[in-house]
């Protein structure tokens, strides 16, 4: 079937502009997690959801970062007042449950990465 | 928060001999621990996971071990051929808490 899909998959913007990035999961998906990787660098995590409940913001770095994802598919990542230190690739992920059981122990189940948004913000 | 380190940063073996890469966890509750291989360009993929109730883990040419104790796990690929080569990526995540945190990851370049 469809994987994550996201747009656009490149973003060029000047800076102090705002921009809205898309993530549309895997079908049925029930959690949907946003990354930000630099080159050369593994993902680094901002936020996730379960259903349309945003559970941690915590990796958010600051107040112009923001997400939603009101019906529990599709997600934005809107970044306000774009900095050049913002330029990286966003990444958003699903997994099809919130948790796995194995035995009497629970853990997150396996998560599915999107092709990214290239964003540069000159 | 958790903390993963991963080593080595880059590692070149020649085709058909063993690669391993291991990665170290801080958070002791953490107890899922996805590979992911990532070509140039392309999205992060995943090869292999590992929850915390088992020790070894293998599919195929790709095992991974799980050290909880000493709070390490390891990702071990035989016969490697000139298409592994990729940047690989160790994480970790708990129960109810799923902001995975990964390590910084391993170039592996598998010589012809």
């Amino acid at each position: 079937g469809a994987g994550v899909s996201q747009s656009p998959r490149y973003k060029v913007t000047k800076r102090g502009q705002d921009v809205a990035l898309r993530c549309d999961p895997i079908s049925g998906h029930v959690s949907l997690y946003w990354y930000r990787q630099a080159l050369g660098q593994g993902p680094e995590f901002l936020t996730y959801f379960n259903y349309e409940a945003q559970q941690d913001k915590s990796g958010l770095p600051n107040d112009r970062f923001s997400a939603e994802r009101p019906e529990g598919s599709i997600s934005t990542l809107t970044i306000q007042r774009t900095e050049q230190r913002d330029s990286a690739m966003y990444r958003c992920a699903s997994s099809q449950r919130r948790t796995v059981k194995t035995g009497t122990s629970a853990s997150p189940d396996t998560q599915y990465f999107g092709p990214g948004t290239r964003l540069t913000v000159l | 928060g958790e903390n993963v380190e991963q080593h080595p940063s880059t590692l070149s073996v020649q085709e058909g001999d063993s690669a391993v890469i291991k990665c170290t966890y801080s958070d002791s509750a953490s107890n899922y621990f996805p590979w992911y291989k990532q070509e140039l360009g392309k999205r992060p993929q995943l090869i292999i996971d590992i929850r915390s109730n088992v020790g070894e883990k293998k599919d195929q040419r790709i095992a991974v071990t799980l050290n909880k104790t000493a709070k390490h796990f390891s990702l071990h690929i035989t016969e490697t051929q000139p298409e592994d080569s990729a940047v690989y990526f160790c994480a970790a995540a708990k129960y109810n808490n799923n902001d995975m945190r990964f390590g910084a990851g391993t170039r592996l370049t598998v010589k012809p």
